[in-house]
Formats: C-alpha cells, structure tokens, sequence
C-alpha cells in the first residue's frame, strides 16, 4: 500500500525556518518524482514544487522561488522542503504528492503538515 | 501565468448528473486531471489525462477535454459524491503546475 507520511509543521514567527519532510513507503521511490502542494485554510489547491526521479529536474512555484527548496533522499525514501523567510500568506496544510509514473496527475497524497507562520 | 477557470458550485439531485468544467487557453492540448477534495481530508485523484480513471473510481465519474473547456461529468449522483473538484494541468511554457479555482459540488 502506497504512503506519504509528512511531518515537520508547526507554528513559526515571520522570517522563520521550517523543514518538512515526507516519508514514503509501499511503492519504489527512486522511480516516481514528487511534488509539495499547500492548501491555506478555507483556500483552493497550490501546487509548490516538484523534484524529478534523481533530483536532475526542480521547480518551484513563484510565491516560493528564492525561499523554499525541495530535496530528497532515496536511501530514506524521504522528500524534504525547507521553508525560509516565511510570511503569512504561507500558513497553510502542505501536502506530499506522488506524481504518476507517465503522466502530471498526482495520484498518491498524504495528509498533510501544517505550517502556521504568526507573530 | 496559466489560468484555469471553475464555476465556485454546482448540484444536482440524487440520480441525476453533475457536470463542472475547467476553462484554460486552449487547454484541450493539454492533458487535464481531476480530483476530488471532501472535507477534513487529502485529495483524491477521479481522473485524469483528461478522461481516464484511476482504479477503485467508479464508471459514473468521466472526463472529457476539447478547445477551451474540460468537463468532469459526475453520472448518477450520490451523497457521497459531495466535495471540491479540482482540475490542474501542467503548464510548459512556465513549468508550473496549475490547479483549477475549485468547484463545490452540492447533492440536493
């Protein structure tokens, strides 16, 4: 059984510093890319950023191009976004998404971190 | 940037049929996915590349995709088919991925 597992939420000041991470299991990491998508409370679905099957392909959203980096490790099977000079508008759920093996649909997610950044 | 466009809500009645569309600039070239939001929870994938399905996603949800609009067609409706549907696409020209505004749909 496919499942992302995220952590790493909490509460942070403005200008603050999180790391979140995923861990995956139930199917072969290596071979799938992977995105983060957030959902601010009340709010619709954005997408945030995407790593391709060995890190050789990365990008970010423009809301966090400058700021947020994604990463992963394929010997933990994790995907990781450090978040940084966070704002407000960033609270949000943040969700790990599996993107399908030959398409742009994310077919597996998980339940979500979230990141509250407030004074 | 892209953008994709979804009516805020729509219903339907126990039975009868549910259609939300997802408009974008020629977006008919691209392949369109679908998902479907209750509340309290992750999204699900119901469709995608424009009109297939996932295993475990029942026949009544279909998918089409021509010129500037997509259609997600919800057959039969059921109570438990209540939630926000979400379309998304990804958009080369900017590498970005994109999602739709949402749609509520509402079983009467």
């Amino acid at each position: 059984e496919v499942q992302l597992v995220e952590s790493g939420g909490g509460l942070v000041q403005p200008g603050g510093s999180l790391r979140l991470s995923c861990a995956a299991s139930g199917f072969m990491f290596s071979s799938f890319s992977m995105n983060w998508v957030r959902q601010a409370p009340g709010r619709g679905l954005e997408w945030v950023s995407y790593i391709s099957i060995g890190s050789s392909t990365i990008y970010y959203a423009d809301s966090v191009k400058g700021r947020f980096t994604i990463s992963r490790d394929s010997a933990k099977n994790s995907v990781s976004l450090q978040l940084n000079s966070l704002r407000a508008e960033d609270t949000a759920l943040y969700y790990c998404a599996r993107e399908g093996y030959s398409g742009t649909q994310q077919d597996y997610w998980g339940q979500g971190t979230l990141v509250t950044v407030s004074s | 940037s892209y953008v994709l466009t979804q009516p805020p809500s729509v219903s339907a009645a126990p039975g009868q049929t549910a259609r939300t569309t997802c408009g974008g600039d020629n977006i008919g070239g691209k392949a369109v996915h679908w998902y479907q939001q209750k509340p309290g929870q992750a999204p699900v994938l119901v469709i995608y590349d424009d009109s297939d399905r996932p295993s475990g996603i029942p026949e009544r949800f279909s998918g089409s995709n021509s010129g500037n609009t997509a259609t997600l067609t919800i057959s039969r409706v059921e109570a438990g088919d209540e939630a926000d549907y979400y379309c998304q696409v990804w958009d080369s020209f900017s590498a970005h991925y994109v999602f739709g505004t949402g749609t509520k749909v509402t079983v009467l």
